[in-house]
């Protein structure tokens, strides 16, 4: 079965430290979104690709990079971890005429 | 500025009764809108969708109200079930596949 999965799902890092989460998905699909969800908040968009070398800033993008090498990885990146992202991270996927599937998620703690 | 709002946090409602949860968006342009569900520890599951060319849509005991000229859609749950408890996400876009942007979610909770 198609699947979209994200790794690791749990992760304690250093401030300051460069951190990379990993999406991987099986769908095909051409569409990858990173969100992140805090009480309050709710799920809020911080990076977006429509294609392969196609990615876009959303919401809440400072401090995080991603690149999109291939149409199965969306690898998010901080650059210099803070306080402030942590956070638990979920990676989705869609096609132009699907709904988007998401990942389990990752719960990122920064001490 | 939240772009989708979601203004009830929690809610509760007995089993066998109607859940209604309400959904405002403030972008003219959002032409697709989606419900999610989600477990504690769990990604959001897509349970709902309706387009901006509809004003309802039904899956079996969910349905999706959309007034686009109030900007607001809502999703009823009839009957509501124990197995409904949990986090309901509103999500709009510019049309299917395109970026979604959330609501803050209402906790739905059904009592036995």
């Amino acid at each position: 079965d198609a699947e979209i999965t994200q790794s690791p799902r749990h992760k304690i890092t250093e401030t300051g430290r460069q951190v990379t989460l990993a999406c991987h998905q099986t769908w095909n699909h051409n569409n990858m979104f990173w969100y992140r969800q805090d009480l309050g908040h709710g799920l809020r968009l911080i990076h977006y690709s429509y294609g392969v070398h196609d990615t876009n800033k959303g919401e809440v993008s400072d401090g995080y990079s991603v690149s999109r090498s291939n149409t199965e990885d969306l690898p998010l990146t901080l650059e210099s971890a803070a306080s402030s992202q942590t956070s638990v991270y979920f990676c989705a996927s869609s096609n132009m005429n699907t709904e988007a599937f998401f990942g389990q998620g990752t719960r990122l703690t920064v001490v | 500025d939240q772009q989708v709002k979601q203004n009830s946090p929690s809610l509760s409602v007995q089993e066998g009764r109607i859940s209604i949860l309400n959904c405002d968006y403030t972008n003219s342009m959002f032409d697709y809108f989606l419900w999610y569900k989600k477990y504690p520890a769990e990604g959001p599951t897509f349970l709902i969708s309706i387009s901006s060319i509809k004003d309802k849509n039904e899956d079996g005991r969910f349905t999706v109200f959309l007034n686009k000229s109030a900007k607001h859609l809502s999703l009823h749950i009839v009957p509501s079930q124990p197995g409904d408890s949990a986090v309901y996400f509103c999500a709009a876009s510019g049309g299917p596949g395109n970026q979604f942007y959330f609501g803050t979610g209402t906790s739905l909770t059904v009592i036995p």
